[in-house]
């Protein structure tokens, strides 16, 4: 069955510096995603991405953060000078049509020291 | 804003009962999904309910949609240990709307 990949499983990244999360999503899906959980926490939407631009986002979204596709196949999230409440678990999604089908990743531990 | 609330948010039940989980959502909502989450693990799906009184089982699993009362239940039947694991609801809202908004969850324990 087809899998949203994601690297690293896990990152420890120092306060303040920059952290480059990956996602690979299934290979026909148009729409791609980054939620959040803190641990112990409901699952929060980040951002939305299709067509190559930003669709939709979440007022976590702010300009900490930024999202690419740089070649056709990997997804990213970048978050720039990292806090230590930036510490959760990501998870990338993906889904062939609008809202629907959506295929989560098994998602990067985040850690903030 | 849509709004997402499940219930309870702890369930310790044992072996052989019956139980539900409730979801109940603020707005408007074209389709609620369940998805089931080992500890430290990713999100698996287990049902996408697109329209009023829609009914879907798997195994000892069944979740049901009511978008008049803004509500889907997930249903357990016969609990066996390996449902433990906590289960989140999701909707979206209508008008093609991206984002799920997600439940609480419910983390369920089944005790032998």
């Amino acid at each position: 069955e087809p899998e949203v990949t994601q690297t690293p499983s896990h990152q420890v990244t120092q306060m303040g510096q920059e952290v480059i999360l990956r996602c690979v999503p299934i290979s026909n899906h148009l729409y791609f995603y980054w939620y959040r959980q803190i641990l112990g926490q409901k699952v929060e939407f980040l951002v939305s991405f299709y067509n190559n631009e930003i669709s939709e986002k979440s007022e976590i979204f702010d300009d900490q953060f930024s999202v690419e596709r740089p070649d056709g196949s990997n997804f990213t999230l970048k978050i720039r000078s990292t806090k230590l409440e930036d510490s959760a678990m990501y998870f990338c999604a993906s889904s062939e049509y609008r809202n629907y089908g959506y295929t989560f990743g098994s998602g990067t531990r985040l850690t903030i020291v | 804003e849509l709004k997402v609330e499940q219930n309870p948010l702890f369930l310790s039940m044992q072996e052989g009962k019956n139980y539900t989980i409730y979801c109940n959502y603020s707005t408007t909502s074209d389709r609620l999904y369940w998805y089931r989450q080992d500890p430290g693990k990713s999100l698996e799906s287990l049902f996408v309910l697109l329209s009023n009184g829609a009914v879907k089982q798997e195994g000892r699993l069944m979740a049901s949609l009511d978008t008049k009362a803004r509500l889907s239940t997930l249903h357990i039947t016969a609990a066996v240990h390996d449902l433990s694991a906590t289960y989140f609801c999701a909707a979206s809202s209508n008008f093609g709307n991206e984002k799920l908004t997600f439940g609480t969850g419910t983390r369920l324990t089944i005790i032998p």
